[in-house]
């Protein structure tokens, strides 16, 4: 069983579309980050979430962490085609460890 | 910036053969993680490091062993290299004492033939 769901796994738009994409799971976490891997590359931190319903802005990107600490997404407003990429959702594996787990991701093409 | 640097981009080997993925990363970082990238199931972590000669294993350690003599480098060995082992591998670091954001270097693409 994935402890992180992400949905949807793919996700193919026009520039200037709008979309979110979701990173779910039963159990309640402390914190929770947004990575982006852009093709032939390493996954690159977008932010890190940390209090229950906090909203964080990067441009045009949203993020949210649910009130519940269980979930959280991310919305793109008038997406680009460098919005392109694989988006990973991850938490710390438990208090004490360095061990990070990340989600399936959402894997978003922009079309020009 | 930090940099996480790993020595192969793409990697062709033959089965049996025994592999050696090198990274190196140059901000002194305790942390140092070797994760695979396969579709459909996100990144697994094989080992980490947090400290010179201390590992811990991951989620799936079969068929790999790591090493870490120096705090810059974290080498990932496949022993006896199979066609399951053909994947994305990611090296990460982070610093210790609470470091929040993985580091991660351009990943080897391993082909095991």
């Amino acid at each position: 069983t994935q402890l992180l769901e992400q949905s949807p796994q793919f996700l193919s738009i026009q520039e200037g579309e709008n979309l979110t994409v979701y990173c779910n799971s039963s159990s309640v976490f402390s914190s929770l980050q947004w990575y982006r891997q852009e093709p032939g590359e390493g996954p690159v931190l977008l932010v890190t979430v940390v209090t229950g319903g906090e909203v964080k802005k990067l441009k045009r990107l949203t993020f949210q962490f649910g009130d519940a600490r269980k979930d959280s997404s991310l919305h793109i407003t008038a997406a680009q085609p460098g919005d392109t990429g694989l988006y990973l959702c991850a938490i710390r594996g438990g208090s004490g460890t360095y061990k990070y787990i990340f989600g399936t991701g959402t894997r978003l093409k922009v079309l020009a | 910036d930090v940099k996480v640097t790993q020595s192969s981009r793409y990697l062709v080997k033959r089965t049996g053969e025994k592999v050696f993925l090198e990274c190196v990363q140059d901000m002194d970082h305790e942390n140092m993680f070797w994760y695979r990238q396969d579709p459909g199931l996100g990144l697994r972590l094989i080992y980490f490091s947090y400290d010179v000669k201390m590992k811990e294993k991951g989620d799936i350690p079969e068929g790999y062993s790591v090493s870490r003599e120096k705090k810059e480098r974290f080498s990932l060995i496949l022993e006896s290299a199979s066609t399951n082992q053909t994947s994305m591998y990611l090296c990460a670091s982070t610093w210790g004492g609470g470091g929040e954001k993985l580091f991660f270097g351009s990943g080897t693409q391993l082909s095991v033939l």
